[in-house]
């Protein structure tokens, strides 16, 4: 079974510039999380879908942060424009239910690395 | 308000001895799931060990396994038999399925635990 994938891996860009990121979860889960983890502390909830339905964006900056999944299968994560403080790893993660009681267990990619100058 | 405390944010440990890592969460809530998920340098997070709140016996997996105290909301996470593979940052997760609005996992900061050969 493939893992989580996302792209670019790295990605350095000047402040006011833009920046996407792309994440194709694994196969068959219907549930996909973007997350915001800045040096030195925990994942951050930007936004939570199921299929391709927003369940949580409670905590996306959404003057900057847009974020799609048309088709309830990948999804891109937009940063328009992009702030210092938005130097991060941006994580998605999937899983096959939203409130399974049997899992709550998520599957993440490797994760992209975002460096604004 | 559910939060996750991790009051260790770095460990070392000699290669083969054992260490625990610590983790209090607070909630009002009486059905939820714990995890420790590990995340290596520059590589995904991967889920170590779950727990479910109303089993009384505490999870393992092979060398990993935690003590858990409802009464006293901790999760402490023991690895037996350290390995150099074992260095990475540790994230204990909060969980809770029955709880409206506010089902999702909460993170708390995370150990860096090194390991010494």
């Amino acid at each position: 079974e493939a893992g989580v994938a996302q792209s670019p891996r790295y990605k350095i860009i000047e402040k006011r510039q833009s920046v996407a990121f792309w994440c194709n979860p694994i196969s068959g889960h219907a549930t996909l999380y973007w997350y915001q983890q800045i040096l030195g502390q925990g994942p951050k909830l930007l936004i939570q879908f199921q299929n391709n339905g927003v369940v949580d964006d409670s905590q996306l900056p959404k003057d900057r942060f847009s974020a799609e999944r048309l088709k309830g299968v990948d999804s891109t994560l937009k940063i328009q424009p992009a702030k210092l403080e938005d130097s991060a790893v941006y994580l998605c993660a999937s899983s096959r239910y939203v409130t399974s009681a049997n899992t709550g267990e998520l599957f993440f990619g490797e994760g992209s690395r975002l460096t604004v100058l | 308000a559910q939060t996750v405390t991790q009051s260790q944010p770095e460990m070392s440990v000699q290669e083969a001895e054992t260490v625990t890592l610590s983790c209090t969460y607070d909630t009002s809530e009486s059905d939820y799931y714990l995890f420790w998920y590990k995340q290596p340098p520059s590589r995904q997070m991967i889920l170590v060990i779950r727990q479910e709140a109303y089993k009384q016996q505490n999870a393992t997996e092979n060398r990993f396994s935690v003590n858990f105290q409802k009464a006293a909301k901790s999760f402490s996470l023991k690895i037996s038999d350290s390995q150099l593979g074992d260095a990475a940052m540790y994230f204990c997760a909060y969980y809770a399925y029955n709880a409206g609005n506010n089902r999702k996992l909460i993170w708390g900061l995370g150990t860096s635990l090194a390991v010494n050969p």
